[in-house]
């Protein structure tokens, strides 16, 4: 199994819509959790942290579920802008750098 | 408000040359990071500096030498490029172990080809 799995999608969805990912880990030391997101061709950005109480941003809420070992990104009232890919970020486990998952890719359609 | 520079952006390469990515970042930042991104791999890290003066291994280290020249800079060089090198590189850093969230910052990417 591997240590962060993302369905890779595409998930294709209406503008207005809600979309959720997941993100599964498999090491249950991990400790701190992030979605970045990449658009095409550009460099991963931070979206946002995930903490255990869940958090929003806006139109974006992370969750964290420990018992299941995954985080959730729900994006609520999706844009066009919003196109992209979401990769997810584990951290834990005896080491401090961030294993990511390989992203899934969401696409916003009018 | 640069963050993490890296060049150059796009290069080619012929099998068996050799080249050095450059890479700076001015957020006094003690961790810095190498990663390739290949469709359907995500990330991979080749190497990382956890601060100056130490490098380590990452997932995929074969081909490639490091070196951190400083608490800014730290160059990913490939001594014989190979085809299977073809990828997107991505220089990062992070505040390293001490910080509990250690978030990554990442440069623009390097577009490297090699034929």
């Amino acid at each position: 199994r591997k240590e962060v799995e993302q369905d890779p999608g595409p998930f294709n969805v209406p503008e207005g819509a809600t979309v959720a990912f997941n993100c599964t880990y498999s090491n249950s030391a991990s400790q701190s959790f992030f979605w970045y997101r990449q658009d095409c061709r550009k460099e991963p950005k931070l979206l946002m942290s995930v903490y255990s109480s869940g958090n929003e941003d806006g139109r974006f809420t992370a969750q964290l579920n420990r018992a299941s070992q995954y985080i959730s990104l729900l994006i609520r009232d999706s844009k066009l802008s919003d196109s992209a890919t979401y990769l997810c970020a584990v951290k834990g486990g005896g080491s401090y750098i961030p294993t990511f998952g390989r992203g899934t890719s969401l696409i916003v359609h009018p | 408000n640069a963050g993490v520079t890296q060049t150059p952006k796009f290069q080619v390469l012929k099998t068996g040359q050799s080249m050095t990515l450059q890479c700076a970042q001015d957020m006094n930042h003690n961790s810095m990071y190498w990663y390739r991104q290949d469709p359907g791999m995500g990330l991979r890290l080749i190497y990382y500096s956890a601060s100056e003066g130490t490098t380590d291994k990452g997932e995929v280290p074969n081909g490639y030498n490091v070196s951190r020249l400083n608490k800014r800079e730290f160059s990913l060089r490939l001594e014989s490029a190979a085809p299977s090198q073809t990828s997107v590189y991505f220089c990062a850093s992070s505040e390293g172990q001490q910080n509990s969230g250690n978030t990554i910052y990442f440069g623009e990417g390097s577009w490297l080809t090699v034929v």
